[in-house]
């Protein structure tokens, strides 16, 4: 069906770690987008990913679309206190009808 | 700020009541969603709207949802004989490319 898988679940790490998580599908994406969630608060865009391979970056954070976009990544590098939050892949189905979410992966980051 | 509003922001509700939510998204969003996330879980498509049509429902939204844009403007999303289960954030977007969420609507059926 439509689902995208991310892992990990949960990421803790130390401030000034890197930090990634993973977008898995198993079929072919169209494109890819990915959110923040801060703690409260609702799922702010971030980026959207549409070419094979295509990799864009803001700031401290990477992102990947793989070749065969059936798969993303999110690189956070050398994490802050402010990067705390959920980030969430989201997969645009039906010609940019329903968007699709992955189950998150909550990042914390300890001072 | 998204330019989405939504309303109330919290509405604690007893099982059995009806609870309708609104969303007044800005004026260039064609595009209108709605979504439920509960806690530790990916925000869950509902519904979506291009201007006043109801494009696509999805098998989550029981015969006790409803939604309506009736002027390809704000939307409203009403759930009748509220359930406990039903106690989530139900989020509105709006969209003319990007989507940009509003703050959601917290339901707690007691």
């Amino acid at each position: 069906g439509q689902q995208v898988m991310q892992i990990p679940q949960y990421q803790h790490v130390q401030e000034g770690e890197d930090f990634t998580t993973y977008c898995n599908s198993s079929t072919t994406l169209s494109n890819i987008q990915w959110y923040k969630q801060r703690p409260g608060g609702h799922p702010v865009f971030l980026i959207q990913l549409v070419k094979s391979g295509e990799v864009k970056k803001q700031k401290r954070l990477t992102f990947q679309f793989g070749e065969a976009k059936k798969n993303s990544s999110l690189h956070i590098t050398a994490t802050q206190t402010t990067d705390v939050g959920t980030y969430f892949c989201a997969v645009v189905y039906n010609q940019g009808g329903k968007l699709i979410f992955g189950q998150g992966t909550e990042l914390s980051v300890k001072p | 700020d998204t330019g989405v509003s939504q309303n109330p922001r919290h509405k604690i509700t007893k099982r059995g009541q009806n609870v309708t939510f609104r969303c007044d998204p800005i004026s260039e969003h064609n595009r209108l969603y709605w979504y439920r996330q509960t806690l530790g879980q990916g925000p869950e498509f509902l519904t979506y709207f291009q201007n006043e049509a109801q494009l696509e429902k999805s098998r989550l939204l029981s015969d006790r949802f409803s939604a309506e844009r009736p002027k390809g403007s704000f939307s409203t999303l009403e759930i009748q004989r509220t359930e406990q289960g039903d106690s989530a954030m139900y989020l509105c977007a709006g969209s003319l490319g990007t989507i940009y969420f509003g703050e959601g609507s917290w339901l707690t059926v007691v």
